[in-house]
């Protein structure tokens, strides 16, 4: 069964905090996509990172990381310095490589950065 | 990336209506999707347009509630009919281009 599991909800944190989203995935295709889109409050959904499952190296854009660890199923995405324009929902991504409108999304974590 | 545009942004309708909603990109697509998102919740996909056959329909989701039209390979449009209330989601429209989804500004609906 392919599944992806955020098991948190809603995470509060101020501003410049460092803070991590969880994403742990279930499949059992030997190669499969990960991916990361941000939904802010305009409800629009902004792609930011795809990962394939042989590449395990991790990955660093400005203030955005990802952790792609395949032993424990996870793929966690840590903002640091966080900024009130990152308050938004978060959604991990499963995809399927040879059949891609097979996407599993997880249920989303909404991240509210105080100033 | 592919950029997508979706018509109208929102709109507030009666029940028992039917709203069309527009989905163009800019480049050439095979697979064209469409997606609700109820309120607070994670996406569901509703069906898959692929230019030149039928939609393909998941589970709970039916034509006759949710006709597609995809007429070419950068445009494609879904019917929500016969409106009720629970129907007031966030409808999505993606597309698969260079091995990701990509997804247009979305359109919400609020249905009286």
């Amino acid at each position: 069964a392919q599944k992806v599991t955020q098991a948190q909800t809603e995470i509060s944190v101020v501003e410049k905090e460092d803070v991590t989203l969880d994403c742990v995935y279930e499949t059992r295709d030997t190669t499969y996509y990960l991916f990361w889109y941000k939904q802010p409050p305009s409800g629009e959904l902004v792609f930011l990172i795809r990962r394939n499952s042989f590449d395990e190296q991790n990955e660093i854009s400005g203030r955005y990381s990802w952790n792609f660890q395949k032993s424990t199923s996870s793929f966690n995405f840590t903002i640091t310095a966080s900024q009130v324009v990152d308050s938004a929902v978060y959604f991990c991504a499963l995809g399927k490589v040879y059949n891609f409108n097979k996407f599993y999304f997880g249920s989303g974590t909404k991240l509210n950065v105080k100033p | 990336s592919a950029v997508i545009s979706q018509k109208p942004s929102r709109d507030i309708c009666q029940r028992g209506t039917s709203l069309t909603i527009q989905c163009q990109v800019d480049s050439q697509v095979t697979m064209m999707f469409w997606y609700r998102q109820q309120p607070g919740q994670s996406l569901t996909l509703i069906a898959t347009a692929n230019q030149g056959s039928e939609a393909t329909y998941e589970s709970g989701f039916v034509i006759d509630k949710f006709p597609i039209s995809r007429p070419n390979l950068t445009f494609s449009t879904l019917t929500v009919s016969n409106m009720s209330p629970e129907d007031s989601s966030i409808y999505l429209c993606s597309v698969a281009h260079q091995e990701t989804q990509y997804f247009g500004p979305g359109t919400r609906l609020l249905v009286l």
